[in-house]
């Protein structure tokens, strides 16, 4: 069964700082997904890594993706409290159909 | 474009009634997804179906739980002889197939209490 690991789990950082929250997943994939979602709120996509060494921004945020290592990384720079949330990768499984997800990254940005 | 739907949004049930969630995904989307959420985890996979087909139910937790997409459109999920443990967030999501990869988009959950 495809595992897929978050650390840390929980991220409480001022706001300015920047920050990396790291996926490890078990298995071969060549798909990775990041999604973001707000206390009581369904998932919104963030971005999809569809190839080792894929690199993806969207403002203050960056993910990347190493098939090789099984490693996937979401960077933060500047954090800034509208950030304030709970992050989720997840595979997608080769011949599968589902996405695996990781238990999340909880993270709090103090003013 | 209004984004995947759920209905209803809220469900509040005493142990050992039914209760049916439905699902409206995408409208040009083939697939869709159940997945289960309780709190503090990440959403755990119970079935999909391309469209109207159920490809996978396996991970379906027990057989009091079922799910339909008769015409190829919207899907329900049925609970029967709900417990407590079944107290958990219920999210539908919804992606195109011919593409290679599989990005879903998420409805709203319909949040579920078993007292």
């Amino acid at each position: 069964e495809l595992k897929v690991e978050q650390n840390p789990l929980f991220l409480s950082m001022q706001e300015g700082k920047n920050y990396t929250i790291y996926c490890n997943y078990s298995t071969t994939s060549d798909r990775l997904y990041w999604y973001r979602q707000d206390p009581g709120k369904s998932l919104e996509s963030l971005f999809v890594l569809l190839s080792n060494g894929a690199v993806k921004q969207e403002g203050r945020l960056m993910a990347s993706l190493d098939t090789k290592a099984r490693l996937s990384t979401l960077h933060i720079t500047a954090a800034v409290h509208d950030l304030s949330a709970t992050y989720f990768c997840a595979v997608d499984k080769t011949g599968a159909n589902n996405l695996f997800f990781g238990t999340g990254t909880r993270l709090t940005v103090i003013p | 474009d209004t984004g995947v739907s759920q209905d209803p949004r809220h469900k509040i049930t005493k142990r050992g009634q039914n209760v049916t969630f439905r699902c409206d995904p995408i409208s040009e989307h083939n697939r869709l997804y159940w997945y289960r959420q309780t709190l503090g985890q990440g959403p755990e996979f119970l079935t999909y179906f391309q469209n109207e087909a159920q490809l996978e139910k396996s991970r379906l937790l027990s057989d009091r739980f079922s799910a339909e997409r008769p015409k190829g459109s919207f899907s329900t999920l049925e609970i029967q002889r709900t417990e407590q443990g079944d107290s958990a967030m219920y999210l539908c999501a919804s992606s195109y197939s011919p593409r290679d990869f599989y990005e879903q988009y998420f409805g709203p959950g319909t949040r579920l209490t078993v007292t």
